[in-house]
């Protein structure tokens, strides 16, 4: 069965520059949710989506920014990248209405140096 | 506000014992969800079990199992005979239950690591 898909797996990036991560719904799935994992720390939410339009918003810097497209992929952009982004980033997608679970992807590990 | 706590930084056990994992939650909602995930070495994090505010009765899959009571905001996960491949990050959360039914953004707690050593 498809699963949610985000890219790049990994990523490494010098402060100050930005970095794209992407995330591809499992079929059908019109919400999309963002968090941050730091190390040794449980994930904190980021923002939300739900059929294109943001739903939620979390503890995302000015920095980040977000949107969900028009095939229901996700992208979040981070601009002016610090040491403390460094992090691993999920997405996780539901089909919307009554829903068991939300599925996350694998994540996208984030180095800055 | 919501917050979930898992007072259990860190457990280590030896294979074959049981072992609980502790979880008190925090919540202004009368309805909401309640989740475990599994966060294994590799990173990814596992689904588990999620249980509904109105659902007080405790379920068990395999050598897992759940005791939710309502009257202590506690949703404590048991895990029975354990194994080395239950060595992981285990994560309580919680979310708003939306319009329809669905789970709103999810909150988690600070995550207990268990070690189960052969």
């Amino acid at each position: 069965a498809a699963g949610v898909i985000q890219s790049p797996r990994h990523l490494i990036k010098e402060k100050r520059e930005t970095a794209t991560l992407k995330c591809y719904p499992i079929p059908r799935h019109d919400t999309v949710y963002w968090y941050q994992q730091g190390p040794g720390q449980d994930p904190q939410f980021l923002i939300s989506f739900y059929e294109k339009m943001q739903s939620d918003k979390g503890s995302i810097p000015d920095r980040f920014s977000a949107q969900q497209f028009s095939d229901y992929h996700s992208e979040l952009n981070m601009s002016s990248l610090e040491l403390g982004d460094s992090a691993l980033y999920f997405c996780a997608t539901h089909p919307g209405g009554l829903s068991e679970k939300l599925f996350f992807g694998s994540g996208t590990q984030l180095s800055v140096l | 506000a919501q917050k979930v706590t898992q007072a259990q930084t860190e457990i280590s056990v030896v294979e074959k014992e049981d072992v609980t994992l502790d979880c008190v939650y925090e919540t202004r909602d009368t309805t909401y969800y309640l989740f475990w995930y599994k966060q294994p070495p590799s990173g990814e994090l596992v689904f588990l079990i999620r249980r509904n505010s109105f659902d007080e009765q405790n379920e068990i899959s395999g050598r897992y199992s759940w005791n939710f009571q309502k009257s202590t905001s506690s949703f404590n996960f048991t895990i029975t005979a354990s194994q080395v491949v239950d060595s992981a990050v285990y994560f309580c959360a919680l979310s708003e239950v939306n319009y329809g039914g669905s789970q709103g953004n999810l909150i988690f707690g600070k995550g207990t690591k268990l070690s189960v050593k052969p």
